[in-house]
């Protein structure tokens, strides 16, 4: 079953500047997890941020959690074309299953 | 490159074809998924082996058969499938010990039924 659910949709941007992207879910998590596609291909991990943390940062890549609103947000600062892509956050639950959102698709424009 | 291997990459089929995927890992890991991706909606998690027994079947239609001979290689056998059958297929692997586990991803089968 849909665990995260990834806000906006879509997001275009300009180079250079920061996309911000969010995930809600529903039921207790033991990590929660953002990975990128590119266009048709496998999705690649990204970053993983346990529950008890409260933000993580990895290169131009922040993530941020809020357990008690059951939320997540990826920012990446200062953008380039390379990270157009389809981004998803992944929720895994204590039974190791990890459930994926519909994902946000970002364009970065030149 | 994730150390995970999907054949074919492509792959067109009629209504009364009988096929199968492939997915290959050296990584060590023990878990294997298979995930379906449709265009605009989340992944849907398939199957699941965990050191080769299913523990997860997410009331996939019977004209899906997933295979796991062994904890490295993971096929998905299709037959008589459905136009709306036609999405990306893509495979996982992951460790599972511990608290975390990071799924890594083959490139995918991207699968046309006609």
């Amino acid at each position: 079953s849909q665990q995260g659910e990834e806000d906006p949709q879509a997001l275009s941007i300009q180079e250079g500047e920061n996309a911000t992207m969010n995930c809600s879910y529903k039921t207790s998590i033991n990590n929660l997890q953002w990975y990128r596609q590119n266009s048709g291909r496998g999705l690649v991990h990204l970053i993983l941020i346990r529950s008890n943390e409260r933000e993580k940062h990895s290169g131009r890549l922040r993530v941020t959690l809020d357990t008690s609103k059951k939320s997540s947000s990826l920012l990446i600062t200062a953008s380039r074309a390379a990270d157009t892509a389809s981004y998803f956050c992944a929720t895994q639950a204590p039974d190791y299953k990890l459930s994926f959102g519909a994902g946000t698709t970002v364009t970065v424009r030149a | 490159e994730t150390g995970v291997t999907q054949t074919p990459r492509h792959l067109v089929m009629g209504m009364t074809n009988k096929k199968s995927l492939k997915c290959e890992q050296h990584l060590g890991h023990n878990a294997m998924y298979w995930y379906k991706q449709s265009a605009k909606k989340p992944l849907e998690l398939m199957f699941v082996y965990n050191f080769k027994e299913q523990t997860e079947n997410n009331s996939v239609p019977s004209r899906f058969s997933p295979e796991c001979p062994n904890s490295s290689h993971l096929f998905l056998h299709l037959h008589t499938l459905q136009p709306e059958d036609s999405a990306l297929y893509l495979c996982a692997s992951s460790r599972l010990q511990g608290g975390d586990t990071e799924a890594f991803f083959g490139q995918g089968t991207r699968l046309t039924v006609v």
